[in-house]
Order: structure tokens, then sequence, then C-alpha cells
């Protein structure tokens, strides 16, 4: 079975753009949740969607949005980017299966992004 | 909140030593779920093991074995007989159910970087 896949693996961006990066779950997984990690920050949840509905959201601002289409394969967009959203991007993908509590996560390899 | 502390910010041991990697967390949840992953040089975090609050038996699974203490809020993962492609960033996480009981949400320790040297 094929794991996480994430496009595009690298990025580079300026100041002020956009940038939307893809992430395909593992097929059955129904649940996507978003990671940044950063040198200073380390990892960071960014939010989590399943049933193409925002279930958790972490602390960032609101530059920072996603969505989940139909197929479970979800979009995370940043908008009016800084300098500081230079880091790795980690998509996670678990089954999410009715009644039972936190299943595992597993990661796609990440986008780099650098913004100049 | 829920918090993960990874003291160990760099351990070098020689090939075929035994190593321990310690993980310290913080939760208010009576229901949470302890993960390691591993991190290579190229990115992707690799699921190792998980645990959850309710159940501390230890075990060992190949070369790698955890124990876990909730009395002492501790949940520490050990390689035995380390290996050069264990060199690694090694990440303690913590999940903790909602109040639905779903979501996923990892809090991550600031992880330990392993090297592993001939």
């Amino acid at each position: 079975k094929a794991g996480v896949t994430q496009t595009p693996r690298y990025l580079i961006k300026t100041r002020g753009q956009q940038v939307t990066l893809s992430c395909s779950p593992i097929s059955g997984h129904r649940s996507v949740s978003w990671y940044q990690q950063t040198p200073g920050q380390g990892l960071q949840f960014l939010f989590e969607y399943f049933s193409e509905t925002q279930r958790n959201k972490g602390n960032f601002p609101g530059r920072f949005s996603g969505r989940q289409f139909s197929n479970s394969r979800s979009e995370m967009n940043v908008s009016t980017l800084e300098l500081g959203d230079s880091a790795l991007y980690l998509c996670a993908s678990s089954l999410a299966r009715t009644g039972f509590l936190q299943e595992t996560q597993y990661f796609g390899p990440g986008t780099r992004l650098l913004v100049l | 909140a829920q918090k993960v502390t990874q003291a160990q910010t760099e351990i070098s041991v020689v090939e075929k030593e035994d190593v321990t990697l310690d993980c310290v967390y913080e939760t208010r949840d009576t229901t949470y779920y302890l993960f390691w992953y591993k991190q290579p040089p190229s990115g992707e975090l690799v699921f190792l093991i998980r645990r959850n609050s309710f159940d501390e038996q230890n075990e060992i699974s190949g070369r790698y074995s955890w124990n876990f203490q909730k009395s002492t809020s501790s949940f520490n993962f050990t390689i035995t007989a380390s290996q050069v492609v264990d060199s690694a960033v090694y990440f303690c996480a913590l999940s903790e159910a909602g109040p639905t009981g779903g979501g996923n949400k990892l809090t991550f320790g600031t992880g330990t970087q392993l090297k592993v040297e001939l």
C-alpha cells in the first residue's frame, strides 16, 4: 500500500506570495493532519481534517488554511507569505475509524518551503 | 496544556551499544496516547511505537523496547545493539482524546539527535 504523498517536495517563494501544498493520504485513511517544522519552534500542529471538515486547529494565524476533498486528499494554503513561514510542512494521515481513539498518524516526506 | 520534554539534545554512541532516549510528558487528561517517531535526514517522520495511558505493560519489539511509567510521567525508549542506520532524530509525542473522543493532534518534544558511530 502506498504511503502518504506530498507535492511539491520543494518550493521557493517570495514574501507576499501565496502557496498551496497538497497531500494524498494512505488509501482508506480518512483523517489528514498538517504540521509545521522549523528549527526554532520544532514540530507544531496546524490543523486536522476529517470528512471534509476541520476537526482540530492549532495556534496559527488565519493566513494558514486548508481543506479536504471527498477522496480525503487535502490541501494547505498559506497566503501573504512571510520569511518565518520557511519550514518543512508535514502531512499525516490516519484511519480515523469510528469508535477508535487517537489512531496512529503516518507521515509523508514533507514539503520544504523557502520564502525569500 | 499538554507538554513533552526531551531533555537530551544529542546522544553519541558507538555501534552495538544500547541507548535510552528519555521522554517526560505533562497532561491533565486521563486518557492519552504516547508515540515515538524517528526522523532520518530525508525528513519523513517514521512511526516506531505507540502506547495508551491505560496500558503500562512494557514490551520489546526486536531491538526496540520502551518503559512507560505513569507515576513519573515518563515514556523512555531503548534501542539495543545500536546500528549506524539508527542515526536520526527521535521524537516523543503525546496525543490526547478530545471531548468527543476523536481528533488527532500530536504534541511533540524537541527531539533527540542520535549519532551512532562505528
